[in-house]
C-alpha cells in the first residue's frame, strides 16, 4: 500500500487479556517507531527499529510491552496481561532512512482495555 | 537523554492575527527538529524540519519555525492564523546521531476563532 498501515483500527479487550497490534510500514522503510496517545496527552514513545540494528526500548512501559519487527517489514506490539491504564491510541509511524528524515504515521489502533 | 518542552497545553489566537507555538529542547550534541500536526479525526501530518543549514525553516501551510541554538528554542510560527489551522501541534527532536529515536513534546491545542 501507499501508507502505513495498522490493524486492527479498534481493539476492546477484558483486562487481563494479551493482545496484538500489526504495523505495515511503507516498503522499503528501514525506520519504524511504535507511540502510545492516550486521550487528550501527548506522543509517548515506545520503541524504535532501525535496520538490523538492536531496537531501542527505552520507552516501553513495563515488561508486559513488547514488539517485534521481521526484517524490514511488519511489526507487531504486544501487550500481554491488558490493564485499563494500556488504554489508548497506539501509533506507528515509518521513515525512509538515512537523511530522509520525515516520518509517515499509520490511522492508529485504538485499544480499550474493560 | 533528548527531552522536549511544550509549555503551553493551548494557544487562542483569532483569525488573521500571528500565531507562535512554542517548543524547547534538550540533546546531546546537535539536534534534528521537527513539527508536526494532528488535525481532529486524522492523523499526524509532518510540517517541517531543521536539520541543518539556514535558522528559519518553512513548512507546509505557510507556517515557519525558528531554530536558536543559544536559547535551545525551535518556536513554530504563522504571520496570519486561518480558523483551518486550529489543530493538535507536535514539536519533536531527535539527536544528530545514528540510531537515536524521534522525541515528541505533549502537544499544544492551537484555537484559532473567527
Amino acid at each position: 500500500g501507499a501508507g502505513v498501515s495498522q490493524s486492527p483500527s479498534n481493539k476492546v479487550t477484558e483486562k487481563g487479556k494479551d493482545v496484538e497490534l500489526r504495523c505495515d510500514p511503507i516498503s522499503g522503510h528501514t525506520a519504524l517507531y511504535w507511540y502510545r496517545q492516550r486521550l487528550g496527552q501527548g506522543l509517548e514513545f515506545l520503541i524504535y527499529f532501525q535496520g538490523n540494528s538492536a531496537p531501542d526500548k527505552s520507552g516501553l512501559p513495563s515488561d508486559r510491552f513488547s514488539a517485534e519487527r521481521t526484517g524490514e517489514s511488519v511489526s507487531t506490539l504486544t501487550i500481554q496481561r491488558t490493564q485499563q491504564e494500556d488504554s489508548a491510541v497506539y501509533l506507528c509511524a515509518s521513515r525512509q532512512g538515512g537523511s530522509n528524515e520525515k516520518l509517515f504515521f499509520g490511522s492508529g489502533t485504538q485499544l480499550s482495555v474493560l | 537523554a533528548q527531552s522536549v518542552a511544550q509549555p503551553e497545553d493551548q494557544v487562542n489566537v483569532a483569525e488573521g492575527n500571528p500565531l507562535t507555538v512554542k517548543c524547547t529542547y534538550s540533546v546531546s550534541g546537535n539536534p534534528y527538529l521537527f513539527w508536526y500536526v494532528q488535525y481532529p479525526n486524522r492523523g499526524l501530518q509532518f510540517l517541517l524540519k531543521y536539520i541543518t543549514g539556514d535558522n528559519l525553516v518553512k513548512g507546509s501551510y505557510g507556517f515557519e519555525a525558528e531554530f536558536n541554538k543559544s536559547q535551545t528554542s525551535f518556536h513554530l510560527k504563522k504571520p496570519s492564523a486561518l480558523v483551518s489551522d486550529s489543530a493538535l501541534y507536535f514539536c519533536a527532536v531527535r539527536a544528530n546521531q545514528a540510531g537515536t529515536a524521534l522525541i515528541f513534546g505533549k502537544g499544544t491545542t492551537l484555537s484559532v476563532s473567527s
